[in-house]
């Protein structure tokens, strides 16, 4: 059973907000990730970390930003949304090892921009 | 371009009906290759993998997947699918610290 946590699970906001997209793990789990789909498109990685003030930008470009204070903790942050931003984002984490390591996934931001 | 390729978008089978969804990729050398399922209202959570070895990989749930190198196909098999697999399967491909997702299928079952 995967244990990670994304809040809010669903968000409807206006253009020009500021929002952030939490995230927790309680796997101790060293690499975490963020993924966009698109409705019936793939999932594709914007953000991904290999521990503590590590990020990296992912295959697909995004405008939005992320952090990694704490191991557990990987937040997704839009400084101001737009239309084009909604999708839904999961995030994501996997144990430090190679790309062969399982990736446990939250369930899911619904975000909808208006 | 390399990608996952799931032909098909929407599966619809009766109870006990057998099971295979298509998956083919186009990346060349060593690749690792899972299947995922997302249930309704769940997460996206694992089904069977392949890194090396036997390529008719057994996953949870009775499924299994073949790995065919010649192919670059990884399809996912179900002899008998019940109501409960209704779900979105999704094929996917790793590559250095990526994983590449396929567009999906949806699997509906009808009792």
């Amino acid at each position: 059973e995967a244990d990670i946590y994304q809040t809010p699970r669903y968000l409807v906001i206006g253009t020009g907000k500021k929002i952030t997209l939490e995230c927790s793990q309680t796997m101790g789990h060293d690499k975490m990730y963020w993924y966009q789909q698109d409705p019936g498109m793939e999932l594709h990685l914007i953000h991904y970390s290999y521990g503590v003030n590590s990020t990296e930008k992912g295959d697909l470009s995004s405008e939005s930003t992320v952090s990694r204070i704490r191991t557990e903790h990987f937040p997704l942050t839009l400084e101001s949304a737009r239309p084009s931003h909604t999708s839904q984002y999961l995030c994501a984490s996997s144990e430090w090892g190679g790309s062969g390591n399982t990736i446990y996934f939250g369930e899911g931001s619904w975000l909808t921009v208006v | 371009a390399q990608s996952v390729s799931q032909h098909n978008h929407h599966v619809i089978l009766s109870e006990a009906a057998s099971l295979e969804l298509g998956c083919n990729y186009s990346y060349g050398g060593t690749v690792n290759l899972f299947w995922y399922v997302q249930y309704p209202g769940q997460h996206l959570q694992l089904l069977l993998k392949y890194f090396s070895g036997d390529p008719l990989v057994k996953g949870i749930k009775g499924f299994e997947a073949e790995f065919i190198k010649s192919k670059f196909s990884f399809n996912l098999r179900k002899p008998s699918v019940q109501w409960s697999d209704t779900a979105e399967y999704f094929c996917a491909v790793s590559r250095g610290n990526n994983l590449f997702f396929g567009t999906g299928t949806r699997l509906t079952v009808i009792p």
